[in-house]
């Protein structure tokens, strides 16, 4: 069985411009959730989606945003990218929700804004 | 909102010593506690997690403990090898369709 794929694992971008990451879950799995991992901070929740509907969002501004296609693949979107917008970007995949089970983790996105 | 302290940052042990790790978190209605190993270049794997019935869980050489009470949770790594250097996180979540909050993670290292 496939395990979750994020799409591309490094990328760099200048301050302003905006990124598009996606992430395939593992086939089956309706939710997907983002986190942004950066050193000394950990993981830092972003939003889930379950069946295309976000069903929670952490404390990021609004150049944050995600959405969920009905194959269930997800993407993520940054806007007017920012020097502390550098982190490794990864996506989790479950079968029904991410406080319910088990998460699968991707290999993540490694973004550096420079 | 959830929130999850984590200690320590980092812990350094000997090839066959004990390694503990603790965690706190903040909402008292979270009833999942899972915790997650991180490798270099990899995602994190969960490695064990316990529900808010159970105090106590194993798994060979792991082990969680929870005080639902004092609102505390900590893995127990005994016999620890090489291998098991890496990222520990642990992570808290709440009523159902809340999302999964972690903590800032805890870097093991072993030496031989």
């Amino acid at each position: 069985k496939a395990g979750v794929t994020q799409t591309p694992r490094y990328l760099i971008k200048t301050r302003g411009q905006q990124v598009t990451l996606s992430c395939s879950p593992i086939s089956g799995h309706r939710s997907v959730s983002w986190y942004q991992q950066t050193p000394g901070q950990g993981l830092q929740f972003l939003f889930e989606y379950f069946s295309e509907t976000q069903r929670n969002k952490g404390n990021f501004p609004g150049r944050f945003s995600g959405r969920q296609f009905s194959n269930s693949r997800s993407e993520m979107n940054v806007s007017t990218l920012e020097l502390g917008d550098s982190a490794l970007y990864l996506c989790a995949s479950s079968p029904t929700g991410s406080n319910t089970g088990e998460l699968f983790f991707g290999e993540g996105s490694r973004l550096t804004v420079l | 909102g959830e929130n999850v302290e984590q200690h320590p940052s980092t812990l350094s042990v000997q090839e066959g010593d004990s390694a503990v790790i603790k965690c706190t978190y903040s909402d008292s209605a979270s009833n999942y506690f899972p915790w997650y190993k991180q490798e270099l270049g990899k995602g994190p794997q969960l490695i064990i997690d316990i529900r808010s019935n159970v105090g106590e869980k194993k798994d060979q050489r792991i082990a969680v403990t929870l005080n639902k009470t004092a609102k505390h949770f900590s893995l127990h790594i005994t016999e620890t090898q090489p291998e098991d250097s890496a990222v520990y996180f642990c992570a808290a979540s709440g009523q159902a369709g809340t999302a999964l909050i972690f903590g800032k993670g805890t870097t093991l290292s072993v030496s031989s």
